[in-house]
């Protein structure tokens, strides 16, 4: 069943602990995103990455770091540099970039607590 | 600056009935536009895509318009059903750097 996977569906952390989102794909795509989602905002981009051992930052990229080892896994970590890390995270995947489809995982929900 | 502006912010409606949600954008350069469904807590699911030359695309009960030149787009729902009720994200990609620009959403409410 192919498709783009994010676990876990909810995540607590404790203030100060730094806190890994696993983002799996078995599409082949080359491309991956991180993305934040609050309340009535738009999705902002966080971190992208093109190609394995290459990644670059988003917009918010401050208090967050990513790791792009396998072309199959992109994931997150929120560290505690991060003031405000309480928020849905989406990841999604492409092929490429132009009119390519973007297919998003089912997000994470991290409360820091 | 690269904007994209969803509205109404919210809707609710009847079931059966249509609705229009809006979109505008002060993209540039324009590669192409997007419309997601997202149920409340799951992941964004595409419903169109639209290039530069494109006028209306059509998906199911879903129809997209885009209008290159006032920057505008719509996506019209036809014949509602419970199921709609969700946020629809409107998303603009930009030729420079192929870089994704989200609006914040429209959340629909659709009613028995």
């Amino acid at each position: 069943d192919g498709g783009i996977t994010q676990s876990p569906k909810y995540l607590f952390r404790k203030e100060g602990q730094n806190v890994t989102l696993s983002c799996e794909q078995n599409l082949n795509h080359d491309a991956m995103y991180w993305y934040r989602q609050d309340p009535g905002q738009g999705l902002r981009l966080i971190y992208y990455s093109q190609i394995v051992n290459d990644f670059q930052k988003g917009d918010i990229a401050e208090g967050y770091s990513v790791s792009r080892e396998k072309k199959e896994s992109f994931p997150l970590t929120v560290t505690s540099a991060q003031k405000n890390p309480t928020a849905f995270y989406l990841c999604a995947s492409s092929i490429g970039t132009g009119l390519t489809e973007a297919f998003f995982g089912q997000g994470t929900r991290l409360t820091v607590v | 600056k690269n904007q994209v502006e969803q509205s109404p912010q919210s809707l609710i409606i009847l079931e059966g009935k249509n609705c229009t949600l809006q979109c505008n954008y002060t993209v540039s350069p324009f590669s192409n536009l997007r419309w997601y469904k997202q149920d409340t807590g799951r992941g964004p699911v595409s419903l169109t895509i639209m290039t530069f030359s494109e006028n209306t695309k059509s998906n199911g009960r879903y129809t997209a318009t885009l209008d290159a030149d006032t920057k505008q787009s719509s996506l019209h729902i036809t014949a509602s059903q419970l199921s709609d009720s969700a946020s629809y994200i409107c998303v603009v990609r930009s030729n420079q750097g192929g870089k994704l620009i989200f609006g914040q959403g429209t959340e629909l409410s659709v009613k028995p």
